[in-house]
């Protein structure tokens, strides 16, 4: 069965710092691989998400993602970090096969923490 | 587009009480997918439907739970006898056809059982 891992429960960081967010995911084949972000009160949204091709993949409000299939790694990063980027960030890998097809699998979670 | 909307936002219920908790997906969108986040964890799938049909359901789904999608747009999960442990919250989210379109999510319905 798939499964995803991330690392680090909760991550603090200084605004204007780099920020990586660690993903280690299994899965028997390729893997779809989303990052979504989830604010207090607010509904899950869509980072970004990688299918196939160029490995690094760009997405909104300034985050990049880089997959190894190597090491079974797809981390978050941005360069610079916001006082507003503080949320709970998910990544998640969908299954593409059979009955399952579409469904999400998700990490539990890491926690950032953005201080001024 | 209004994005996917989940209604009741909160619900307090006592043990053993039936609740319904309601689904609008955005309109174009096909595939609806129900999810329970508990605390300090990420989503966990529960079931999903393409249209009208309930194509997958999980393991965590007890007999107590059920879920339908009606001529295929909005959606509810009705649990019934609710238990403590089924305090979470219940996320929904929408999808175009293809598994991995992105999926919108609704803001979830936060349970409470007493």
């Amino acid at each position: 069965a798939q499964s995803v891992t991330q690392p680090d429960i909760h991550i603090t960081v200084s605004e204007g710092a780099s920020l990586e967010l660690r993903c280690n995911y299994s899965y028997g084949a390729t893997p779809y691989l989303f990052w979504y972000v989830q604010s207090p009160g607010q509904g899950l949204q869509l980072l970004l998400k990688y299918f196939s091709g160029d490995t690094l993949v760009q997405g909104i409000k300034g985050f990049e993602a880089e997959f190894k299939r190597s090491q079974s790694s797809f981390n978050l990063r941005k360069p610079s970090v916001h006082w507003s980027d503080a949320a709970e960030y998910f990544c998640a890998v969908a299954d593409a096969g059979g009955t399952s097809y579409g469904k999400l699998t998700f990490g539990q979670g890491t926690i950032l923490t953005v201080h001024p | 587009d209004t994005g996917v909307s989940q209604d009741p936002r909160h619900k307090i219920t006592k043990r053993g009480q039936n609740v319904t908790f309601r689904c609008d997906p955005i309109s174009e969108h096909n595939r609806l997918y129900w999810y329970r986040q508990t605390l300090g964890q990420g989503p966990e799938f529960l079931t999903y439907f393409q249209n009208e049909a309930q194509l997958e359901k999980s393991r965590l789904l007890s007999d107590r739970f059920s879920a339908e999608r009606p001529k295929g747009s909005f959606s509810t999960l009705e649990i019934q006898r609710t238990e403590q442990g089924d305090s979470a919250m219940y996320l929904c989210a929408s999808s175009w056809t293809s598994g991995w379109d992105e999926q919108y999510f609704g803001p979830g319905t936060r349970l409470t059982v007493t």
